[in-house]
């Protein structure tokens, strides 16, 4: 079993639209947690950290739910510039060591 | 601010050769990270400085792989002598941990292909 498991996606949404995707991970004593988004042969970005109590920023809003072990993503009144793969990170140790999800694929259409 | 920088952006070696690579981290960051995404599998790490000390280095394939961090700055990576196996993207990774965080920021990667 992967220690960050992702829908692959695509996932593909109307520009305007919502969309919304999981991570689950395996670590229960994974502390920190993270989404990043990564551009086609370019670098992971971040953009965002997700706290206990669930955050937001702009149009992004991100959940955790620890009892579940998994992390969302909610993406409102999507873009073109959305389009990306969604990279869910949580760390696996106090140094910050980072495991990676495999990627969620968004493509937005107009 | 510069953000972090890899070198070179792309790399291309015969099996047995020797390639070094380089990151240079935001300036004050402390904690500096390698990691390694193969084609169609996920990010994996391969180690994590901190300062000019290897803090983990569990994720290192092999002894083929070589990371140094002389000073604090500046980091390489060497694989010697290189095999099929290594070819994939290298990503650096700079963090300052300020305030409890362990957000990291990424370098634009070395794309390394052994042939």
């Amino acid at each position: 079993r992967k220690e960050v498991e992702q829908d692959p996606g695509p996932f593909n949404v109307p520009e305007g639209a919502t969309v919304a995707f999981n991570c689950t991970y395996s670590n229960s004593a994974s502390q920190s947690f993270f989404w990043y988004r990564q551009d086609c042969r370019k670098e992971p970005k971040l953009l965002m950290s997700v706290y206990s109590s669930g955050n937001e920023d702009g149009r992004f809003t991100a959940q955790l739910n620890r009892a579940s072990q998994y992390i969302s993503l909610l993406i409102r009144d999507s873009k073109l510039s959305d389009s990306a793969t969604y990279l869910c990170v949580v760390t696996a140790d106090s140094w910050g060591k980072f495991q990676f999800g495999a990627g969620t694929q968004v493509v937005v259409t107009p | 601010e510069a953000g972090v920088t890899q070198f070179p952006s792309h790399s291309v070696i015969e099996k047995g050769q020797t390639v070094t690579l380089r990151c240079d981290p935001i300036s004050g960051h402390d904690n500096l990270y390698w990691y390694r995404r193969v084609m169609g599998k996920e990010i994996k790490f391969l180690l994590h400085f901190v300062k000019e000390s290897k803090q983990d280095e569990s994720g290192m394939p092999n002894n083929r792989f070589l990371a140094e961090r002389t000073g604090g700055t500046y980091s390489t990576l060497k694989v010697q002598p290189a095999e099929l196996e290594d070819s994939g993207v290298y990503f650096c990774a700079s963090s300052p941990w300020t305030s409890g965080s362990y957000e990291q920021y990424f370098g634009p990667g070395t794309r390394l292909t052994v042939t």
